[in-house]
């Protein structure tokens, strides 16, 4: 298989907190692992492309002091929600692709659910 | 600017309908064309497609890329209640792998 966790599934906390979403890659290497935001009823969105042992590549609009990406094995990738507010509330999602090849499909973590008070 | 456009954005059926689900893309350096299902989570593999003509099948659900009209379809035939959710085309056209999803369409299938 090609198994992807996130975690936590769901975090509810007070603005100005910061806040790490981990995704790991359970049974396979991802060299590299993508980051997603889904508002509701809407498609996934893409944030940011994380590489192992490199900086990760933000999309345009995406603020890079904001959302922190850390890469640091071929097994594990963050995201760090800075001074979270109200408006950073979303559905975070994590995706890693097997193997170095980009003829393989992305799998999904089960996602977070980010709740900013 | 990749685009990938899917329809119907919504769709009702009953329990044994067939349905088509549409996708169309303007994509630079196509790579490839990946149906996804999203129930209450995050979203779950079901094809990827790189050749056109070539049919994938899984069960009751298949599809088929068309490089010349730049589409793919998902069927599903023979529909259950289990079949609703929202299926997300994403198609891939840089070297960074990196996919361009289109709006979902919602699938909802009545018993």
């Amino acid at each position: 298989g090609a198994v992807v966790s996130q975690h936590p599934s769901w975090v509810i906390c007070k603005s100005g907190t910061s806040v790490k979403i981990e995704c790991r890659s359970l049974d396979f290497q991802a060299t590299t692992m993508f980051w997603y935001r889904q508002f509701p009823k809407q498609s996934l969105m893409l944030m940011a492309t994380s590489n192992e042992g490199s900086k990760a590549t933000y999309e345009q609009g995406v603020e890079k002091d904001k959302f922190l990406i850390n890469h640091a094995s071929l097994t594990l990738s963050t995201l760090t929600v800075t001074s979270a507010h109200p408006e950073d509330s979303s559905f975070y999602i994590c995706s890693a692709r097997r193997g170095q090849g980009t003829l393989q499909p992305q799998h999904f973590g089960d996602g977070t659910r980010l709740s900013i008070l | 600017e990749d685009k990938v456009v899917q329809s119907p954005l919504s769709l009702v059926v009953h329990e044994g309908d067939t349905v088509t689900l549409n996708c169309s893309y303007e994509v630079t350096n196509f790579r490839s064309l990946l149906w996804y299902k999203q129930e209450k989570k995050a979203p779950t593999f079901l094809f990827m497609l790189t050749s056109s003509g070539i049919e994938k099948k899984s069960g009751r659900l298949s599809s088929i890329l068309d490089k010349k009209e730049l589409s793919s379809i998902l069927n599903i035939t023979a529909t259950q209640t289990g079949d609703s959710a929202i299926y997300l085309c994403a198609v891939g056209g840089t070297s960074y792998g990196k996919l361009t999803f289109g709006q979902g369409t919602i699938l909802t299938v009545h018993p």
